[in-house]
């Protein structure tokens, strides 16, 4: 949605190296979701932070890591430690929108990342 | 933890015709049902949604069906047109709170003109 942004659009990685992606929303949300989506797949949960200053794992969170210092931001790492990280990568937050009708557990997307590897 | 099958995969139908996408939950806590659309490189948008105390909403051409006692839920589209040709998340969650929502694999719809 409009108020979710995603950066880069596209982002390769070199072998060892770790990549941030970067996700920032000013819908005043207070959770914030990190998921992956592979081909022919659905959505699997990567981390999430339903707070600032604190975040849980999600399905498949080895071999990346965020943090949670401000309300707006939610970045993610990929990791070397990640030997499969080709995949497009989609930040979401919920949370009371203001001038939006709709529950709080409605998650709203960003635009994704597309990560490739070199 | 909750788990939510969808079915069908793929589903091809002829522009004009009805498309159903049927799904099942396992956590009888879960009370809050979105529905995704996403089309081709982009984002998934919320089409719908439904809570556990409603059987069925409606918005146009879309419904959405909820059996709570059987935990399943199916989104029907009818007069469908070509640019209903999507991928289709449904995705189930505890209403209420920032619990995280469990996806379905999500269908590939088709309309063939």
């Amino acid at each position: 949605d409009g108020g979710i942004t995603q950066s880069p659009k596209y982002l390769f990685r070199k072998e060892g190296q770790n990549v941030t992606l970067s996700c920032e929303q000013n819908l005043n949300h207070d959770a914030m979701y990190w998921y992956r989506q592979d081909p022919g797949q659905g959505l699997r949960l990567i981390y999430y932070s339903q707070i600032v200053n604190d975040f849980q794992k999600g399905d498949i969170a080895e071999g990346y890591s965020v943090s949670r210092e401000k309300k707006e931001s939610f970045p993610l790492t990929v990791t070397s430690a990640q030997k499969n990280p080709t995949a497009f990568y989609l930040c979401a937050s919920s949370g009371k929108t203001s001038g939006r009708a709709g529950p709080q557990e409605t998650q709203y997307f960003g635009p994704g990342t597309r990560l490739l590897v070199l | 933890g909750e788990n939510v099958e969808q079915h069908p995969s793929t589903l091809s139908v002829q522009e004009g015709d009805s498309a159903v996408i049927k799904c099942t939950y396992s956590d009888s806590a879960s009370n809050y049902f979105p529905w995704y659309k996403q089309e081709l490189g982009k984002r998934p948008q919320l089409i719908i949604d439904i809570r556990s105390n409603v059987g069925e909403k409606k918005d146009q051409r879309i419904a959405v069906t909820l059996n709570k006692t059987a935990k399943h839920f199916s989104l029907h589209i009818t007069e469908t047109q070509p640019e209903d040709s999507a991928v289709y998340f449904c995705a189930a969650s505890w209403a209420g709170g920032y619990q995280k929502v469990t996806f379905g694999i999500g269908t590939k719809l088709q309309v063939i003109p």
